[in-house]
């Protein structure tokens, strides 16, 4: 089946310090992929629509310059979380699409910043 | 814009029964698809079953079944046989034939009493 993986699954950081996020599809090509940030017992928001080659598209309310994806290869995609804060502390999840119209999630990234 | 809810924030069911989650959306395309998503502590997302909206005939997958009422723009999900192991949060959500994107519900907390 379609594996996607993300790296690191967990990390703390210190406030103003920056955080990458990797995102991989392992077993499949994926133009698109996506970026959710998910609070505790909430839903998902989606965050970015990741295209590869091509500028990311960011939600309403989503800071494109605090919130960098580069998505550099058909299976990687990367979010790099600059200068974060505590109210940045949150699970962050990857999807990507492959050509069927599903999505198929990383595990997360559980970010704490103290 | 697309909406997603689901109304039953948690819902509990005997080992062995059978529960039926509850989803309605909105949204003005002809063209989507419609998904449930299970997502257990682990925070791994996981598909359980889509369906295609222009398909009428209702998707299943083992235990798991949709009722898709497309004129009243609900979808359901029937767990049949309800095992200790499909306790999780469950996430109905519509997905965009355009963009590809996901628009989640709020979620629903299945616990299955032993």
């Amino acid at each position: 089946g379609a594996v996607v993986s993300q790296h690191p699954s967990r990390v703390i950081c210190k406030s103003g310090t920056s955080v990458k996020i990797e995102c991989r599809s392992l077993d499949f090509q994926a133009t698109t992929m996506f970026w959710y940030r998910q609070f505790p017992k909430q839903s998902l928001m989606l965050m970015a629509t990741s295209n590869e080659g091509s500028k990311a598209t960011y939600e309403q309310g989503v800071e494109k310059d605090k919130f960098l994806i580069n998505h550099a290869s058909l299976t990687l995609s990367t979010l790099t979380v600059t200068s974060a804060h505590p109210e940045d502390s949150s699970f962050y999840i990857c999807s990507a699409l492959p050509a069927e119209e599903t999505q198929y999630f990383g595990p997360g990234t559980r970010l704490l910043v103290l | 814009a697309q909406t997603v809810t689901q109304s039953q924030p948690e819902m509990s069911v005997q080992e062995a029964e059978t529960v039926t989650l509850s989803c309605t959306y909105d949204t003005s395309e002809s063209d989507y698809y419609l998904f449930w998503y299970k997502q257990p502590p682990s925070r791994q997302m996981i598909l359980v079953i889509r369906q295609e909206a222009y398909k009428q005939q209702n998707a299943t997958e083992n235990r798991f079944s949709v009722n898709f009422q497309k004129a009243a723009k609900s979808f359901s999900l029937k767990i049949s046989d309800s095992q200790l192991g499909d306790a999780a949060m469950y996430f109905c959500a519509y997905g965009s034939s355009n963009t590809g994107k996901l628009i989640f519900g709020q979620g629903t907390t299945l616990q299955v009493k032993p």
